[in-house]
């Protein structure tokens, strides 16, 4: 098993630039989730999928969109890219939601606007 | 939603014991507590969780108050490797991602 990956794994962008990170995940998990981390913080939810061919906003979403086409990825999608969307991106899924259920994180996209 | 709070920064010597704590006085019933930790440049892996009763794995113990308002994450010996973001977070049972918080954590810092 490969777990969870991301691609790219390093990016530089202009600001206005566009765009997708990819998540793939082959664990057959129904919950798919993408953050973000600024900086000596900890982790903030952008978006996440609880199925294939459903997604909703976490709690910082405002210039992200997401697809969920296909079970096994989750696309995170930057349309016009600013200097605040600078951060390093992990994607995570688990097979159930809340509970006692672990969550898996990939090793992150390290995302640089200028 | 249910927030924790832990010490910004510790510090142990290689191979001595590290008691981590969380406090979490507004945890409901339904809340498990979970912990990950996130080592340099990687993301966040899983450690422990539980719901009442103490736990214990390969990696770690977690020992929960009785009243369930605080827990304490033990590391038996601290490696070198063990130097890490330690997160302490709740878990509803009924709830999606978005409760999934990640506070500031504490940052191990293990000493040879």
């Amino acid at each position: 098993n490969a777990g969870v990956t991301q691609t790219p794994k390093f990016r530089v962008l202009k600001t206005g630039q566009s765009m997708t990170l990819l998540c793939a995940q082959d664990m057959n998990h129904e919950y798919m989730y993408w953050y973000r981390q600024d900086p000596g913080m900890g982790l903030r939810l952008i978006h996440y999928s609880v199925g294939e061919g459903t997604t909703a906003k976490g709690e910082v979403p405002d210039g992200y969109n997401v697809s969920r086409l296909k079970k096994q990825n989750f696309l995170l999608g930057l349309e016009s890219a600013a200097p605040s969307q600078t951060s390093v991106y992990f994607c995570a899924s688990n097979i159930l939601a809340g509970g006692p259920y672990e969550q898996y994180f990939g090793p992150g996209t390290r995302l640089t606007v200028t | 939603d249910a927030k924790t709070t832990q010490p910004n920064s510790m510090e142990s010597n290689e191979e001595e014991p590290v008691h981590l704590p969380c406090n979490h006085s507004t945890i409901s019933g339904t809340d498990y507590i979970h912990w990950y930790r996130q080592l340099p440049s990687q993301g966040p892996e899983y450690v422990i969780h539980g719901l009442t009763s103490n736990v214990n794995n390969r990696m770690a113990s977690l020992a929960i108050a009785e009243d369930r308002k605080s827990s304490t994450l033990i590391l038996h010996r601290a490696t070198l490797r063990d130097a890490a973001v330690y997160y302490c977070i709740l878990r509803d049972s009924d709830n999606y991602g978005q409760n999934f918080v990640f506070g500031p954590g504490t940052r191990l810092s293990v000493l040879p």
